[in-house]
This record gives C-alpha cells, sequence and structure tokens, in this order.
C-alpha cells in the first residue's frame, strides 16, 4: 500500500462549488503539507501543519482552507472554487529528528479542473 | 525569498548519454536540497537528499553535488536509459519550507 494517499485522483468541478482534497498517510510522519503544481512554475506552498494543533499558512494560501483530523489525515478545502484554481494539487510529508527522516514524501497527486 | 532556477527546461538525448541536469537557489542558507523525478501525471519521486553540510550523495547511476556558497547543484545521471525520461525537480528546504524549481523534462532517445 502506498505511504501517501489523496483522494480524489481527479475532480471536475464548476465555479463556486466547495471541494475537499483528502490527504492520509501511514508514514507516522508529523509534518505534513499541500502544494499545487502549475505548468513552468514547480511547486507552490499552500498550507503546512507541524503537527495536530499547529497549521500555517504558505506562500499561496487565499481561497484555501485546511483541516488536520489527525496525525494521519490533512484534508486541503476550496470554500468557492474558481477557474485559476485548476492545478495538480500534492500533498506532502516529512519526519522529523535525525537526517535520514528529512526527506518529504509525495502523495500521487489529485487534478482538479475549475470550469 | 529563495528562488530556485533550472535551466535547461527541457533537455534531449541519445541513449547512453551522461546527463546533467543544473539547479540554482539564490538564498545560501538552506538547510537542504533534494532531487525528484517526476513522471507524467504521476507524483514526486525522491532521487537524492543533500544536507548542507554534504558535498555530494550517490545513488547507484545518480550524483548529485551541492555548493551552497555559489547556490548551485548538479545531478548526473550516468549512461541514460529510455527509463530515465521525466521531469526531474530540484527542491531547497529553506525556512522550514521547500522551494521548488520549475524542473527540467528529459527525454531519452532509444
Amino acid at each position: 500500500d502506498a505511504d501517501v494517499t489523496q483522494t480524489p485522483r481527479n475532480r471536475i468541478t464548476k465555479t463556486g462549488k466547495r471541494i475537499m482534497l483528502e490527504c492520509s498517510q501511514t508514514k507516522g510522519h508529523d509534518r505534513m503539507y499541500w502544494y499545487r503544481q502549475d505548468p513552468g512554475l514547480g511547486l507552490r506552498l499552500i498550507y503546512y501543519s507541524f503537527d495536530v494543533k499547529d497549521i500555517n499558512k504558505g506562500e499561496i494560501s487565499d481561497g484555501y482552507s485546511v483541516s488536520r483530523q489527525a496525525q494521519a489525515k490533512f484534508s486541503l478545502s476550496l470554500e468557492s472554487a474558481i477557474p485559476n484554481q485548476t492545478a495538480l494539487y500534492f500533498c506532502a510529508t516529512r519526519g522529523t529528528g535525525t537526517s535520514g527522516n528529512n526527506e518529504q514524501f509525495f502523495g500521487p497527486g489529485t487534478r482538479l479542473t475549475v470550469l | 525569498k529563495q528562488e530556485v532556477t533550472q535551466i535547461p527546461a527541457a533537455l534531449s538525448v541519445p541513449e547512453g548519454e551522461n546527463l546533467v541536469l543544473n539547479c540554482s537557489f539564490t538564498d545560501s542558507a538552506i538547510y537542504n536540497l533534494q532531487w525528484f523525478r517526476q513522471d507524467p501525471g504521476k507524483g514526486l519521486t525522491s532521487l537524492l537528499l543533500i544536507q548542507s553540510s554534504q558535498r555530494e550523495q550517490t545513488s547507484g547511476r545518480l550524483n548529485a553535488s551541492l555548493d551552497k556558497s555559489s547556490g548551485r547543484s548538479t545531478l548526473y545521471i550516468a549512461a541514460s536509459q529510455p527509463g530515465d525520461s521525466a521531469t526531474y525537480l530540484c527542491a531547497v528546504k529553506f525556512d522550514y519550507k521547500l522551494s521548488f524549481g520549475a524542473g527540467t523534462t528529459v527525454t531519452v532517445r532509444a
């Protein structure tokens, strides 16, 4: 089974709709992240969480909100979707402590299209 | 703000040729640098992570170097194969966050 899973994998929605993207991980990591990827722009950080009670805005948080329901679950919501939120969304996790745990591990991504 | 640049944006080479991918960053105060591979429509797979105190890391045919003072990293892939065709992303850990380059898309021709 994959260590970081995302649902749904693909979603098409209409402008103004509320959308939730979900992420679950079995790696036991405390830190979780949401990114979006747009062609030619690389990945940009939306929100990150260092533990259940610690949630922080990233560089492009406007129009998004998150919920850390448990150590293993981190959800991203678009309260009122707009077409320029069409992108590939990635969830990632990272452990803490020794250098061997500093890698970020990514889920397979959710392709979101807002019409 | 950390800016990460990868040049070229795309690269096509014949099978067997060595690949050299470049990554540059503007602020040298990084914790580490990570190279990823992304296949079309797929997630990111971590290839190598170099801590700020290290100069290079190796894994099989892959070797990544880091020159923090000049803000550069290079990923070398020896004896390229068609299966190496993918987009390669570099990311620097800076201020508790990863800053990504836009990637280099590699095509290895059989």
